[in-house]
């Protein structure tokens, strides 16, 4: 049972390249949401999706954009990246909002 | 502004011992508290939650300590294992209505055997 599968699992990027993070879960969650984890920071909600079709800003949300391209596949773009942006970024999956939330094992990401 | 505040940064705990990690909130509407697992090179697990309606939670060794008039909850673990050393974060959230989770800055647990 794969849960949530985010891929790529390590990326390095030049300033100014874009890049896409695809995750996708295999539990038919309604929700999904997009984490950047930084030292001393914790996790911060980048954005999320409610269900299919909706997308909202979270905490942290300039610099990237969303695509709930359906109820499986939640992707985050970087059209400019930025060294700001470099970071760890988790996909997580919910049944619902509020609901116990699944984490994927992470994107690293270098931007240089 | 940090909606969840997390102590300590780091803990280093001798096998068999007790760990305790405490977190702090300030929205009285949050009403739910989950606290997260992450091991190096993975993502985030829960490990345990509790409602405000009870004022602790056990889970085998882990327990949850929950004090709503200081807006405070705790995990402890009790006989503390090698096999526990991960980076723990508390969060919190609202159930109902826009309800993101709000993660505390985590604790990096070293348990030495």
């Amino acid at each position: 049972n794969a849960g949530v599968t985010q891929t790529p699992k390590f990326q390095v990027l030049k300033t100014g390249q874009s890049m896409t993070l695809q995750c996708a879960q295999d539990m038919n969650h309604n929700s999904m949401y997009w984490y950047r984890q930084d030292p001393g920071m914790g996790l911060r909600l980048i954005y999320y999706s409610a269900s299919e079709g909706t997308t909202d800003k979270g905490e942290v949300p300039n610099g990237y954009n969303v695509s709930r391209l359906n109820k499986r596949e939640f992707s985050l773009r970087l059209e400019s990246a930025a060294p700001s942006q470099t970071s760890v970024y988790f996909c997580a999956s919910s049944e619902r909002l509020g609901n116990i939330q699944y984490f994927g094992a992470g994107t690293r990401l270098s931007v240089l | 502004q940090q909606q969840v505040k997390q102590s300590p940064q780091s803990l280093i705990v001798q096998k068999g011992g007790i760990s305790i990690i405490n977190c702090a909130y300030e929205n009285t509407a949050f009403d739910y508290f989950p606290w997260y697992q992450q091991f190096p090179g993975k993502g985030p697990a829960l490990l345990i939650a509790i409602r405000p309606d009870v004022s602790e939670k056990k889970e085998g060794r882990f327990t949850i300590s929950f004090n709503k008039s200081a807006k405070q909850f705790s995990l402890h673990i009790m006989d503390s294992q090698p096999g526990d050393s991960a980076t723990y974060f508390c969060a919190a959230s609202k159930q109902t209505g826009a309800n993101n989770l709000f993660f505390g800055t985590g604790t990096r647990l070293t348990v030495i055997p």
